[in-house]
């Protein structure tokens, strides 16, 4: 079955410093999406990436979050500056196109020191 | 705002029993419902998904019900072995750019032997 790579698996960064987190989602989708999930809570919803631009970003990706598709396989997250805070689970994620099943990655764990 | 609450938010049950988990959302406007099944430290994997006009959908020994009018879900699993153990997660998606999901806190099952 087709899936969503992504690494590193986990990373280990010290604050203040960049970190990108790289994704290969499923090579017919069409839709993209980067979550995060901080350990004992839930998923949450970072940004949603169609048609190689954001079509939907939440209040957690300020301005040192950035995406990029940069050749056409690859997805990436990049973090410029890592706060404590951004500690956490990195989800990929892919789907087709509109109402189909969305698959995730198995994650990145950050954890910033 | 979008929000999906599960209960409970854990349970324990013994090899061989069903069990019945429960999701209420506030999504608006309702595109679909999926349940989730999340491993420790793994990326969430899709068991089902189900739209405004489907009551019921089954996966094996895990069935999905929806109430579009009550705007509450059910996941019923049958017969639970070790494996069943783990976190489920429903998550929702609104009609809007890039069928943003709204996911609930999860309930974690642990099944006994």
């Amino acid at each position: 079955e087709p899936e969503v790579t992504q690494t590193p698996s986990h990373q280990v960064t010290q604050m203040g410093q960049e970190v990108i987190l790289r994704c290969v989602p499923i090579s017919n989708h069409l839709y993209f999406y980067w979550y995060r999930q901080i350990l004992g809570q839930k998923v949450e919803f970072l940004v949603s990436f169609y048609n190689n631009e954001i079509s939907e970003k939440s209040e957690i990706f300020d301005d040192q979050f950035s995406v990029e598709r940069p050749d056409g396989s690859n997805f990436t997250l990049k973090i410029r500056s890592t706060k404590l805070e951004d500690s956490a689970m990195y989800f990929c994620a892919s789907r087709r196109d509109s109402g189909n099943t969305i698959y995730f990655g198995e994650g990145s764990w950050l954890t910033v020191v | 705002k979008n929000q999906v609450e599960q209960s409970p938010q854990s349970l324990i049950i013994l090899e061989g029993k069903n069990c019945t988990l429960q999701c209420n959302y506030t999504v608006s406007p309702f595109s679909n419902l999926r349940w989730y099944k999340q491993d420790t430290g793994r990326g969430p994997v899709s068991l089902t998904i189900m739209t405004f006009s489907e009551n019921t959908k089954s996966n094996g020994r895990y069935t999905a019900t929806l109430d579009a009018d009550t705007k509450q879900s059910s996941l019923h699993i049958t017969a639970s072995q070790l494996s069943d153990s783990a976190s489920y997660i429903c998550v929702v998606s609104a009609f809007a750019a890039g069928n943003k999901l709204t996911f609930g806190g999860g309930t974690r099952v642990l099944v006994k032997p």
